[in-house]
């Protein structure tokens, strides 16, 4: 079956440092990899996605790359701020169903 | 569009009470998740339907939950009875491809 291991938390960082949180996962097939990000008080929302091997998806000035020979698919961001203090959820999914395996989740929090 | 819609967004009942929680998902969405999140367990799957069939209900605690989506617009997750350990947030999320889009959730307290 699939898995995810996630980095745990929580992570404290100052305002513009750089960020990374890890992410691998285990799949039977070749999974389409999201990281999804919750603030505080909110579901879940998509913050970026890669679908094959060496993409590289990107949202809001945070990357990640689809690295099939590691499984892996790292968040990063070059220079955090406190509107980022959040939770932050990596996810494979199949491309054969829909059901998603979110990892425990990492809290994210940026001081000034 | 809306996006999810769930109701209530907070609810507050006595130990064996019944609970029912809804949900309305995206228009156009064909598949339908219920979540339950905790800080001691994370984010868990209770079920989740594809065109309002069940397909995956492992994720269910006890016979004390139930799930029903009569229709492509609408699901209930109901609790009965409902015990002090179901108190969490409960997020109803739809999706029409991979691609999840959630709803702001139910916090339950079960005094």
């Amino acid at each position: 079956g699939n898995s995810v291991t996630q980095m745990e938390g929580p992570v404290t960082l100052s305002e513009e440092a750089f960020l990374t949180i890890n992410c691998t996962y285990t799949a039977t097939g070749y999974p389409s990899l999201f990281w999804y990000v919750q603030y505080p008080g909110e579901g879940l929302q998509l913050l970026l996605k890669a679908t094959k091997a060496d993409d590289k998806g990107s949202n809001k000035g945070f990357e990640a790359t689809y690295r099939k020979e590691t499984t892996s698919f790292h968040l990063e961001k070059g220079s955090v701020q406190v509107s980022d203090s959040a939770v932050y959820f990596c996810a494979p999914i199949e491309n054969t169903g829909n059901q998603f395996y979110f990892g425990t989740g990492t809290s994210l929090t940026v001081i000034p | 569009d809306a996006g999810v819609i769930q109701s209530p967004r907070h609810e507050v009942t006595e130990m064996g009470q019944e609970v029912t929680l809804r949900c309305k998902p995206i228009s156009g969405h064909n598949s339908l998740f219920w979540y339950r999140q905790t800080m001691m367990r994370g984010l868990e799957l209770l079920i989740y339907f594809n065109n309002n069939v069940p397909i995956d209900d492992s994720g269910m605690p006890e016979d004390r939950f139930s799930a029903k989506m009569p229709n492509a617009s609408f699901s209930t997750l109901k609790i009965q009875p409902s015990e002090p350990r179901d108190s969490a947030v409960y997020f109803c999320a739809s999706s029409s491809q991979y691609e999840q889009y959630f709803g702001p959730g139910t916090r339950l307290t079960v005094t």
